[in-house]
């Protein structure tokens, strides 16, 4: 089946300073998900990209879909101590959902 | 109510019990979604409802597993001799559609002793 990877698996970042975090699918997908979770919290929706190369961005936050829409990335620049939680993304084909293991974000003030 | 609400919020029973998860989506949202998030991991999948009928069950672990939703809004989760394995945080989450931003609960947490 369907499996979607996550690198890293830890990030601890420097309030002000910029990091990146990766997903990677073994099939290609028709769109993939990004979804935060603050600690203690339940999953909320972030962006969807739908088409091949794909890049959008959120204020802070620059989203990208690979040409062979496979891969991924979220690019958070400037981070700040609100940006704290674990980002998770998921590859979609249709209506199923498969997330990966998640990126949790710390950061040092 | 204005999100996807689920009850209870915590769920503690004894090995081998039967318990019951519910899940209020998004009212006119007529996709529905059931995962379980074990600590330090993603959703993983079990089973989705479009309308009352459920449309993928694959992800539903084994057969102690079984989820109904038969008037096209609440559904309930159900677990049937529950063994301590199945200790994880429900999620339930609702859709517009198929295929669109999906929206969670706060999510049910299950404890198995």
């Amino acid at each position: 089946g369907q499996q979607v990877m996550q690198i890293p698996q830890y990030q601890h970042v420097q309030e002000g300073e910029d990091f990146t975090t990766y997903c990677n699918s073994s099939t290609t997908l028709s769109n993939i998900q990004w979804y935060k979770q603050r600690p203690g919290g339940h999953p909320v929706f972030l962006i969807q990209l739908v088409k091949s190369g794909e890049v959008k961005k959120q204020k802070r936050l620059t989203f990208q879909f690979g040409e062979a829409k496979k891969n991924s990335s979220l690019h958070i620049t400037a981070t700040q101590t609100t940006d704290v939680g674990t980002y998770f993304c998921a590859g979609s084909n249709d209506y199923k959902l498969s997330f990966g293991a998640g990126t949790t974000v710390t950061v040092r003030a | 109510g204005a999100g996807v609400s689920q009850t209870p919020s915590n769920k503690v029973t004894e090995k081998g019990k039967y318990v019951e998860l519910r899940c209020d989506p998004i009212s006119g949202h007529t996709a529905l979604y059931w995962y379980r998030q074990s600590l330090g991991q993603g959703p993983e999948f079990l089973i989705y409802f479009q309308g009352t009928g459920a449309a993928d069950d694959s992800g539903l672990p084994n057969d102690r597993f079984f989820a109904v939703r038969p008037e096209g809004s609440v559904s309930t989760l159900k677990i049937q001799r529950t063994e301590r394995g199945d200790s994880a945080v429900y999620l339930c989450a609702s859709s517009l559609g198929r295929a669109n931003e999906q929206f969670f609960g706060p999510g049910t947490r299950l404890t198995v002793l």
